[in-house]
């Protein structure tokens, strides 16, 4: 399986740009790399996937270099109610659809 | 924007009842998924769900556990007689195409709590 490593906690302040980078040495070629969001008491939210290079949508831009042996999400500018867990999915390259999550990045954002 | 919806948001049973947790997923998706939470744990994958059909399930996922989709929108998730362990969120998820890449949209989750 495709195991993900993310740091446990991030913390930032307001307006500042926030980098979370995820490792993922063993993807699998047919793998696209997912991110999600999740407030306390919530559901996880799609944040953001790509495959390689980069993405960028509104919400926040995904940097994967040529080996996607780890991507790293960016959220520009943070306010306070970017506070939450983010996660970062990997398939297991068997196309499952069953989503694997870890234990994710807690992001505190101060003011 | 069209969301997932689940009720009640708050179960509380006792132990070695039957609760029915619902869903309504997006109208349009085809392919339906439970996950749960227990208290600061991870986000488990429990069954997914398509064509009226099992077509993945995790091991959390045994023979006290079923799912149907009694109606053309509702998606359910039984648990037939509860355990002190069953206390978790619970997450309803939908997807329209069902494919490793597509977006999964979560519901707010039901908290269930046994007693």
């Amino acid at each position: 399986l495709a195991k993900t490593t993310q740091p446990i906690s991030m913390d930032s302040y307001e307006g500042q740009e926030v980098n979370i980078t995820c490792s993922h040495n063993n993807i699998a070629t047919n793998d696209y790399i997912t991110w999600y969001q999740q407030f306390p008491s919530q559901g996880p939210r799609f944040i953001i996937q790509g495959y390689k290079t980069k993405v960028t949508n509104e919400v926040a831009s995904l940097f994967i270099p040529a080996d996607r042996k780890s991507s790293t999400l960016s959220l520009p500018r943070v306010s306070l109610s970017d506070t939450a867990v983010y996660y970062c999915l990997v398939g297991d390259g068997t196309g499952r659809r069953a989503l694997t999550f870890g234990s994710g990045t807690r992001l505190q954002v101060q003011p | 924007e069209p969301e997932v919806t689940q009720t009640p948001s708050h179960q509380v049973t006792q132990m070695g009842q039957e609760v029915i947790l619902r869903c309504v997923p997006i109208s349009n998706h085809l392919y339906f998924y439970w996950y749960r939470q227990i208290l600061g744990q991870k986000v488990e994958f429990l069954v997914s769900f398509y064509n009226n059909e099992i077509s993945e399930k995790s091991e959390i996922f045994d023979d006290q556990f079923s799912v149907e989709r009694p109606d053309g929108s509702n998606f359910t998730l039984k648990i037939r007689s509860t355990k002190l362990e069953d206390s978790a969120m619970y997450f309803c998820a939908s997807s329209d195409q069902g494919s490793s890449t597509d977006t999964q949209y979560f519901g707010p989750g039901t908290r269930l709590t046994v007693l």
